[in-house]
């Protein structure tokens, strides 16, 4: 089983709004990702979190915080967004840290 | 990684024939190659990947084959299928999943039936 859940599939906020995406893995993988995907471009890196601990943040603006609560679950925070802050939100994780299982994505968009 | 450069950027062949798409890298230190189908309004499946360590894999119709001396790795596929339609990214990994994935700019492969 390889599947990692993400929701929602679709979100729609206001550049005041808080909201948070959710993410989740119940294979025991050691490794969990956060990537940014625009329209017709590959993903881009934005957190790594490794063991539960954030080990790589390529300098991604404040407005979007990680948390992994635990070796299942990572969420992304968002707050003050921009519009162009619009695209798929994509989760992976790793059962040894190279190997990633991306799952579906969360489609923001900001207005 | 610091640098992935796919070709083509888009694919058409007709059903039945092969597909080849090539990447080339420049981190001499990456290990880790593997291929992503996505289709549209989904997320990046893993289909193939390769270590340095060999310089060919192949699962049923899908190969990906490794030159580490000219730093490309290549993905085919053959007996094309209308199903295989779709953007394909080919990545690497040269921090031992410790700085995530590099991708290529990635190719969309079309099938005309």
């Amino acid at each position: 089983d390889t599947e990692v859940t993400q929701t929602p599939k679709h979100l729609v906020m206001g550049m005041t709004n808080k909201k948070s995406l959710k993410c989740e893995q119940h294979m025991g993988h050691r490794a969990m990702y956060w990537y940014k995907q625009k329209a017709k471009k590959p993903p881009e890196l934005m957190f790594v979190y490794s063991y539960e601990k954030l080990s790589i943040n390529e300098s991604v603006p404040s407005r979007f915080s990680p948390e992994c609560p635990n070796s299942s679950l990572l969420n992304l925070h968002l707050h003050a967004l921009q519009p162009e802050d619009s695209a798929l939100y994509l989760c992976a994780s790793s059962p040894e840290g190279v190997t990633q299982y991306f799952g579906p994505g969360t489609r923001l968009t900001v207005l | 990684g610091e640098n992935v450069e796919q070709h083509p950027s888009t694919l058409s062949v007709q059903e039945g024939d092969s597909a080849v798409i090539k990447c080339t890298y420049s981190d001499s230190a990456s290990n880790y190659f593997p291929w992503y189908k996505q289709e549209l309004g989904k997320g990046p499946q893993l289909i193939i990947d390769i270590r340095s360590n060999v310089g060919e894999k192949k699962d049923q119709r899908i190969a990906v084959t490794l030159n580490k001396t000219a730093k490309h790795f290549s993905l085919h596929i053959t007996e094309t299928q209308p199903e295989d339609s779709a953007v394909y990214f080919c990545a690497e990994d040269s921090g031992g999943g410790a700085d995530g994935l590099t991708f290529g700019k990635g190719t969309h492969l079309i099938i005309q039936p």
